[in-house]
């Protein structure tokens, strides 16, 4: 089993700021098979990344994703309020990364 | 616009059986091209895929919860459902269902509550 591991464990940054999230797995990883969500309280995950760096429908080109084999990630360009949120990797339609928050600075 | 929706009790005893059903809207569970899973968030955690299911019947699980979980569909009804036996209070989640896109989930219900809890 592919275990996926998320870093690090909570970000705090200002709006504005680039953040760059990790997500490492303990063995290679298809680039096809990887993805990312957000999560905000309360609201089910919105899928943002699919196939490590196609941002899904509707999803603001301020989020990029990129990597393969082992490590990937996550990179928001200019955090918006809206932005501040939890946010979980996830190979092959199965596996979760720990996830990494977004707090505000 | 494709919709899904949890249903189900939200307090189960603990030994006893958590049966969930998800009803499948906008779209039809018989499309060839997706699998629909269940996943579960503990409160205050990580999220934890279950398994998921082909509308043939073909299933595949969590290993960590295999021994546990049965996961059916019925297309009649555009409905796939969720058995989870043996519960303890490790088992108290929000539980959600998401279309399965094979390598990822792009639409999600909004989550149901179970609580284990005599």
């Amino acid at each position: 089993e592919i275990v996926l591991t998320q870093s690090p464990g909570t970000l705090s940054l200002s709006p504005g700021e680039r953040a760059t999230l990790s997500c490492r797995a303990s063995q290679s990883v298809s680039s096809s098979y990887l993805a990312w969500y957000q999560q905000k309280p309360g609201q089910a995950p919105r899928l943002l990344i699919y196939g490590a760096s196609s941002r899904a429908t509707g999803i603001p080109d301020r989020f990029s994703g990129s990597g393969s084999g082992t490590d990937f990630t996550l990179t928001i360009s200019r955090l918006e309020p809206e932005d501040f949120a939890v946010y979980y990797c996830q190979q092959y339609g199965s596996s979760f990364g720990g996830g990494t928050k977004v707090e505000i600075k | 616009q494709l919709q899904l929706q949890e249903s189900g009790p939200g307090l189960v005893k603990p030994s006893e059986t958590l049966s969930l059903t998800c009803t499948v809207s906008g779209g039809s569970i018989s499309s060839s091209s997706y699998y629909w899973g269940w996943i579960r968030q503990p409160p205050g955690k990580g999220l934890e895929w279950i398994g998921s299911i082909y509308y043939s019947g073909s299933t595949y699980y969590n290993p960590s919860l295999k021994s546990r979980v049965t996961i059916s569909v019925d297309t009649s009804k555009n409905q796939f459902s969720l058995k989870l036996s043996s519960v303890t209070a490790a088992d108290t989640a929000v539980y959600y269902c998401a279309r399965n896109v094979i390598t990822h989930f792009d639409y999600w219900g909004q989550g149901t509550l179970v609580t284990v809890s005599s």
